[in-house]
């Protein structure tokens, strides 16, 4: 079965601050994972996804990932927080090849303090 | 329209009724998705489509709970006799299949949901 979980339900950075969110996963599976923002009263959008080709993946607004086999991990990292961060953030693993159902973490609110 | 669309945005039902959410995937999105986002639960799947046929509703979590699809587009998710734990966010997804779909086929694209709250 896959899973992800996220640490941290909470995490609040200073503005220009390193943003990092961290998803470790668990996958029977060649897994492919993605990070999805949800912006208050939105759905969710997708910031970047690991489909196992190149392990540091680049996502939109500035965020970034690195798929770590050896850790089954998957943290988010931007450089500079902005305030238009702030939001709702999950880590999700799919099911198989096929069916590709995703299966997500508990989700990470981000706070960015001015 | 671009996106995935739901409708209605908001729904408030009384118990014990029956209520329909709809959703209209991205044209030419074979495969679509239904989730539900509650407080306690988080986000969680319900259902999923490959055209019209539902190869797995595992995530379905009562009979009470039904959805179709026709035209391999428009699905609907019905729920009967509603209860105050059906309350929560249902989200709608869509994907593009096949080496059609390019390097977006394992992406899925959201909707943004359905806020189904009941008294």
């Amino acid at each position: 079965a896959q899973s992800v979980t996220q640490l941290g339900s909470h995490v609040s950075v200073s503005e220009g601050a390193l943003v990092l969110l961290r998803c470790n996963y668990s996958s029977s599976v060649p897994p492919y994972l993605f990070w999805y923002v949800q912006y208050p009263n939105q759905g969710l959008q997708l910031l970047l996804k690991y489909t196992s080709a190149a392990t540091l993946v680049k996502g939109i607004n500035g965020f970034e990932a690195e798929f770590k086999k050896s850790e089954t991990s998957f943290h988010l990292t931007k450089p500079s927080a902005h305030m238009s961060d702030a939001a709702e953030y999950f880590c999700a693993v799919r099911h198989s090849f096929g069916n590709e159902k995703l299966t997500f973490g508990t989700g990470t609110r981000l706070t960015i303090i001015p | 329209g671009a996106g995935v669309s739901q409708s209605p945005s908001n729904k408030v039902t009384e118990k014990g009724k029956d209520v329909e959410l709809r959703c209209d995937p991205i044209s030419g999105h074979t495969a679509l998705y239904w989730y539900r986002q509650s407080l306690g639960q988080g986000l969680e799947f319900l259902i999923y489509f490959q055209g019209n046929s539902a190869p797995d509703k595992s995530g379905l979590p009562s009979d009470r709970f039904s959805a179709e699809r026709t035209g391999g587009s428009v699905s609907t998710l019905t729920i009967q006799r509603t209860q105050q734990e059906d309350s929560a966010v249902y989200l709608c997804a869509s994907r593009p299949t096949g080496l059609a779909g390019g390097p977006g086929r394992n992406e899925q694209f959201f909707g943004p949901g359905t806020r189904l709250t009941v008294l």
